[in-house]
C-alpha cells in the first residue's frame, strides 16, 4: 500500500512555542491530505482538509489561526501548532488520498505524539 | 447524537473464538463505510471496506444494514494478532474524504 511519513514521531516542547509536523507521501501524489487529532481513549477528531495549492478547510471548533496547515506540493501538507498550551497535548495524525473520483481511501501516517510542558 | 457510535469493550476472548462488533451511525446519507484497526498508539490502519451487500475477507466479515445505519465486523476463528481497537468509519457527507471515526472498540485475543 502507499507509504505516508510523519515527522517527527515526537515532540515535547515549552508552552508558548510553535511546533511544525510534516506529513509526506513517499510515493504517490497526495491531492488531499487530512489533519486528525486524537486525545486518551477518544475517537480521532478531523481538524481540517487541505487540498494542494490552496487554503485548507477547517472543521468546526478547530481554530485555523492556531492550527496552520500548509499543502505547497502533492507530496508534503504541514501543520503548524501556533502558541502550544498544554491542552493541545495530543496525538496528530495526518492522512493522504490520491483520490480522483468516489473513494476514500486514505493512507495514514504514523502520528505525532505532541506533549506540551 | 455521536456520528458515529460503538460498544467500547473491552471484549475479552480465547483464541479461535468468533466475536462480533456493532456500530450504528447517524447520518443517512452517509455513502461509505469502513472497519479500521488501531493498535496502542499507533496510527489507525484499513481493515476493510463495507459494502451493501456485506463483504468477506479471510476470517472477516462486514454487513451494513442502510435501513437500521447499521453495521458490524465479525471476526472469525480470533488470533492473538486480533488483539488491538476496532475503529468504525463511515464517511462525513458527500465531500470526499471527509470521515467520522468511532471511538472504537477494544478486542483482547487471550491464549
Amino acid at each position: 500500500g502507499a507509504v505516508v511519513s510523519q515527522h517527527p514521531s515526537r515532540v515535547i516542547c515549552k508552552s508558548g512555542t510553535s511546533v511544525k509536523i510534516e506529513c509526506r507521501s513517499l510515493d504517490f501524489q497526495a491531492t488531499t491530505m487530512f489533519w486528525y487529532r486524537q486525545f486518551p481513549k477518544k475517537s480521532l477528531m478531523l481538524m481540517a482538509t487541505s487540498n494542494e495549492g490552496s487554503k485548507a478547510t477547517y472543521e468546526q471548533g478547530v481554530e485555523k489561526d492556531k492550527f496552520l496547515i500548509n499543502h505547497a506540493s502533492l507530496t508534503l501538507s504541514t501543520l503548524t501548532v501556533t502558541s502550544a498550551h498544554p491542552e493541545d497535548s495530543s496525538f496528530y495524525i495526518c492522512s493522504a488520498s490520491s483520490a480522483s473520483g468516489w473513494t476514500d481511501t486514505q493512507y495514514f501516517g504514523p502520528g505525532t505524539r505532541l506533549t506540551v510542558l | 447524537r455521536k456520528e458515529v457510535e460503538q460498544d467500547p469493550g473491552p471484549f475479552n476472548v480465547p483464541e479461535g473464538a468468533t466475536v462480533a462488533f456493532n456500530c450504528t451511525y447517524s447520518n443517512s446519507a452517509s455513502q461509505s463505510f469502513f472497519w479500521y484497526r488501531q493498535d496502542c498508539r499507533k496510527e489507525p490502519k484499513l481493515l476493510m471496506s463495507v459494502y451493501s451487500s456485506g463483504n468477506e475477507d479471510g476470517r472477516f466479515t462486514a454487513q451494513l444494514n442502510r435501513a437500521s445505519q447499521y453495521i458490524s465486523l465479525l471476526i472469525r476463528d480470533s488470533k492473538l494478532s486480533d488483539s488491538a481497537t476496532y475503529l468504525c468509519v463511515v464517511n462525513k457527507d458527500s465531500t470526499l474524504g471527509r470521515l467520522y471515526f468511532g471511538r472504537g472498540t477494544q478486542l483482547t485475543v487471550w491464549p
